[in-house]
């Protein structure tokens, strides 16, 4: 099966923090996606990347960037944290040969950050 | 914009019942479909996938897939109390994007 892991299950920054939040998966997937997910909101998609080194914004970019320096690893990074980043991340990855119709996207486990 | 249409809930059945959770969308275009299961506090799951007119059946669960109406609905046969979750239907459009757009969720409840 393939395995998204995302380096923190719970997280408490301060404002005005830089963040880290890292995603990794094993099973060489081309595409990784990073959403947050609130209540009433849905998930909404932050960026995405369909290769190293690519990236591309999503539906609610401001306030994030990425990396994706290799293929199995995407950073999402908070520039200077705000409360209204308290959310849930997910981080997701898929396959680009017929991948994501087939199989959907797999998910990380989530990563719950709460900025005060 | 594309987008992905659910009763928000809370949808509550009893044990034993059908629980049958809809979906619309509105690309014309939309070729396969998913859908989620999230437990509070947990991340997204997938449990069924269709991409034809028609059901798809995989135990308790079954898609049901009408793309000239654009519905796709998922039918829990025999619900048990740990079916309560929230169902996020997914969609995603043939050439270009892979991108799933996702509905918000319907919370479904089975009361023992």
């Amino acid at each position: 099966d393939v395995k998204v892991t995302q380096s923190s299950r719970y997280l408490v920054k301060r404002t005005g923090e830089k963040v880290f939040l890292e995603c990794v998966q094993d099973m060489d997937h081309e595409n990784m996606f990073w959403y947050r997910q609130d209540p009433g909101l849905g998930l909404r998609l932050i960026y995405f990347s369909y290769d190293v080194k690519m990236k591309e914004k999503g539906d609610i970019p401001e306030g994030y960037s990425v990396s994706r320096e290799k293929k199995e690893r995407f950073s999402l990074i908070l520039e200077s944290a705000s409360t209204n980043q308290t959310s849930m991340y997910l981080c997701a990855s898929s396959s680009s040969a017929q991948g994501p119709r087939v199989y959907g996207y797999t998910f990380g486990s989530g990563t719950r950050l709460t900025v005060v | 914009q594309k987008e992905v249409e659910q009763n928000s809930g809370p949808l509550s059945v009893p044990e034993g019942a059908i629980a049958s959770l809809n979906c619309t969308y509105s690309d014309r275009v939309s070729q396969s479909f998913f859908w989620y299961r999230q437990y509070s506090g947990k991340s997204p799951e997938l449990i069924m996938s269709i991409y034809s007119n028609g059901d798809k059946e995989d135990g308790r669960f079954t898609a049901q897939l009408n793309k000239a109406s654009q519905y796709v609905s998922l039918l829990i046969r025999d619900s048990q109390p740990s079916d309560s979750a929230t169902y996020l239907c997914a969609v995603i459009s043939q050439g270009g994007s892979e991108k799933l757009v996702f509905g918000k969720g319907t919370k479904l409840t089975v009361n023992p």
